[in-house]
């Protein structure tokens, strides 16, 4: 089954709007979602996360929110640049009962930003 | 401050062969973690340490696969009598003391089983 859901599997957006990329989950066990940047043939790049507790964080041009209720979550991208067209996974860390750690991930949503 | 790196970049073997990747972690992080990722999905979660200590294995890993952490530096995942199933990128991921939540990935061993 899937925890984490990225239900667009693309987004196109002119420079400088902005980009919204969202983000369903699950499980309610979930401490942490994060947001990752990925290029082709590159690793993942951690761009931000937010603890459950919290509903916003901010860091520079990018901003996350969390709908706990709704268990939602969103990256806005402010302005957009052509720069930042990769494919963004959301993810969302679990501690298990045995006291491991893992990241569950969504299948990712590929942004373009035109110039 | 270099960042996680794995090595090789590339491995392409023939059925049932063996292989061996390696990860070096950012030094210092002392929890490492496997992922694999296929095509049109995202990272999936396949073994976890803390220093050297092999905490979680996922049900993903079946017997032909291996990981070691030896001393709770660079860790090794072997892969023995290899499939094509197991073509993929093998990520491997660290993360620091205090802001455990925080993953930073490698650049991946892409691995093809011909």
């Amino acid at each position: 089954d899937q925890q984490v859901k990225q239900n667009s599997p693309s987004l196109s957006v002119q420079e400088g709007r902005i980009s919204i990329l969202n983000c369903d989950y699950t499980n309610s066990m979930f401490d942490y979602f994060l947001w990752y940047k990925k290029y082709p043939a590159e690793g993942p790049t951690f761009l931000i996360s937010i603890s459950s507790i919290k509903d916003k964080n901010e860091d520079g041009r990018f901003t996350v929110f969390l709908n706990k209720s709704a268990k939602h979550l969103s990256l806005h991208i402010v302005p957009s640049q052509p720069g930042d067209s990769a494919v963004y996974f959301c993810a969302a860390r679990r501690i298990t009962q045995g006291g491991s750690e893992k990241l569950v991930f969504g299948k990712g949503t590929k942004l373009t930003v035109n110039p | 401050d270099t960042g996680v790196s794995q090595d090789p970049r590339h491995k392409i073997t023939k059925r049932g062969q063996n292989v061996t990747f390696r990860c070096d972690p950012i030094s210092e992080h002392n929890r490492l973690y496997w992922y694999r990722q296929t095509l049109g999905q995202g990272p999936e979660f396949l073994t976890y340490f803390q220093n050297e200590a092999q905490l979680e294995k996922s049900r993903l890993l079946s017997d032909r696969f291996s990981a070691e952490r030896p001393k709770g530096s660079f860790s090794t995942l072997e892969i023995q009598r290899t499939e094509q199933g197991d073509s993929a990128m093998y990520l491997c991921a660290s993360s620091p003391n205090g802001r455990s939540y925080e993953q930073y990935f490698g650049p991946g061993t892409r691995l093809t089983v011909t």
